[in-house]
């Protein structure tokens, strides 16, 4: 049975830093695309992150480039998002999720995603 | 960037057809995905790849595409279906892209 367990979340001050952590099991963790999507309190899901499967290749949301890093440790099977530089928007239930990757197109030159296993999610608020 | 638009709220009656629509600009070149998220839980997957459904999702839930507008459509509405329900795709130069979110409502 595929789990994911998120942990970390918490009250952090505004310019602070968190890191959040995902334990994956059930499913062999270092073939699978691993992604972070975010929900703000009442509001809609928003992609954050994702990361391949030996950590080589990473990328993010507009939002948070430049100030969240993903990463993983396939030998812990956990992924993890440090955040830096937290704001008052960056408040949400993050959630880890697994992606299935596939061919777009009749070329398959670009892969696309979607997200067939998540987390409970973890709650990150970031208050003075 | 590449938007989706769902509508804020659906209404059906218990045991009758809901349809939640997704618009985006020729989303019937994109793969669009289907999520349940129920009060305080976390988001399933119900469709993928504008029709298919994952092991252990009813057949009640089905997908289409066409056009401009994706519709996941719910036949034989229960009161456990009630849920927001959210559209995917995946953009090339954004990431993931997801719709606002529709909330079920069944009467």
């Amino acid at each position: 049975e595929v789990q994911l367990v998120e942990s970390g979340g918490g009250l952090v001050q505004p310019g602070g830093s968190l890191r959040l952590s995902c334990a994956a099991s059930g499913f062999i963790f270092s073939t699978y695309w691993m992604h972070w999507v975010r929900q703000a309190p009442g509001k809609g899901l928003v992609w954050v992150s994702r990361i391949n499967g030996d950590g080589s290749i990473t990328t993010y949301a507009d939002s948070v480039k430049g100030r969240f890093t993903v990463s993983r440790d396939t030998g812990k099977n956990t992924l993890y998002l440090q955040m830096n530089s937290l704001r008052a928007e960056d408040t949400a239930v993050y959630y880890c999720t697994r992606a299935e990757r596939y061919c777009s197109g009749i070329s398959c030159r670009t892969s696309e995603y979607y997200f067939d296993f998540w987390g409970q999610g973890t709650l990150v608020t970031v208050s003075s | 960037s590449y938007e989706l638009t769902q509508s804020l709220s659906v209404s059906v009656a218990l045991g009758q057809t809901a349809r939640i629509s997704c618009g985006g600009n020729n989303i019937v070149s994109k793969n669009v995905h289907w999520y349940q998220q129920k009060s305080g839980q976390a988001p399933v997957l119900v469709i993928y790849k504008d029709t298919n459904r994952p092991s252990g999702i009813p057949e009640r839930f089905s997908g289409s595409n066409s056009g401009n507008t994706a519709i996941l459509t719910i036949s034989r509405a229960q009161a456990g279906d009630e849920a927001d329900y959210y559209c995917q795709v995946w953009d090339s130069s954004t990431g993931g892209v997801f719709g606002g979110g529709t909330k079920l409502t069944v009467l």
